[in-house]
């Protein structure tokens, strides 16, 4: 059974950078997209961008100026950097598996973004 | 960008009864699009893939139609559990890939 599971700073401040890595287990990482999503307070989903095990990357054009994600298979890792942060950026992150549709999911991180 | 309108926003249903929640795409998303069940503090977890594929798991009161522009996901009849957010996503032209905005399926 896949797992997924994200971790990093629960707080971080304006204009500094987000960085959050995702853990895979039980399965393997590559011939898949490894992918980012966020969810604002009480609102609907957003996809940030993936990365592919080939290490060939897309991003959403909203964040694409601000986002990097990076895939570490010799930790089965993938990880999110976003740059430049702002209130607006306050969400829950998700990473998930893509095989076409998102098919496994971690449990979810809420970073705030405050002083 | 496809824009994905989720209706209706709310959706009051009895349990045992049947729920129908629909997804429009701005532009054909041919049959590449994925619904999503969410309930409160949880990850959204994959229902219906391919349109119309459950996913593994996924109890055969669930399922998907559609093609193109217009979805249905249905739920033949509801019990305790199945009351979550649903979202519909298109997979078929990026980037992004993107997310109607929700249907709230709430308790009669």
């Amino acid at each position: 059974q896949v797992q997924l599971q994200e971790s990093g700073p629960g707080l971080v401040k304006p204009s500094e950078t987000l960085s959050l890595t995702c853990t895979v287990s039980g399965g393997s990482i590559s011939s898949y997209y490894w992918t980012w999503i966020r969810q604002p307070p009480g609102k609907g989903l957003e996809w940030i961008g993936y990365v592919h095990y080939s290490g060939s990357t897309n991003y959403n054009p909203s964040l694409r100026s601000r986002v990097t994600i990076s895939l570490d298979t010799s930790k089965i890792q993938f990880s999110l950097k976003l740059s430049s942060v702002t209130a607006a950026d306050t969400a829950v992150y998700y990473c998930a598996r893509e095989s076409g549709a998102l098919d496994y999911w971690g449990q979810g991180t809420l970073v705030t973004v405050s002083s | 960008e496809i824009v994905m309108t989720q209706s209706p926003a709310t959706l009051s249903v009895s349990p045992g009864e049947r729920a129908t929640l629909s997804c429009r795409a701005s532009q054909s998303v041919s049959s590449n699009l994925a619904w999503y069940q969410q309930k409160p503090g949880q990850a959204p977890r994959l229902l219906i893939y391919g349109a119309s594929t459950r996913a593994t798991g996924i109890p055969a009161r669930f399922s998907g139609s559609g093609s193109g522009t217009e979805f249905t996901l249905t739920i033949s009849s509801l019990q305790s559990g199945d009351f979550a957010v649903y979202y519909c996503q298109q997979y078929n032209n990026w980037p992004p890939w993107t997310f109607g905005q929700g249907t709230k399926v709430e308790i009669k």
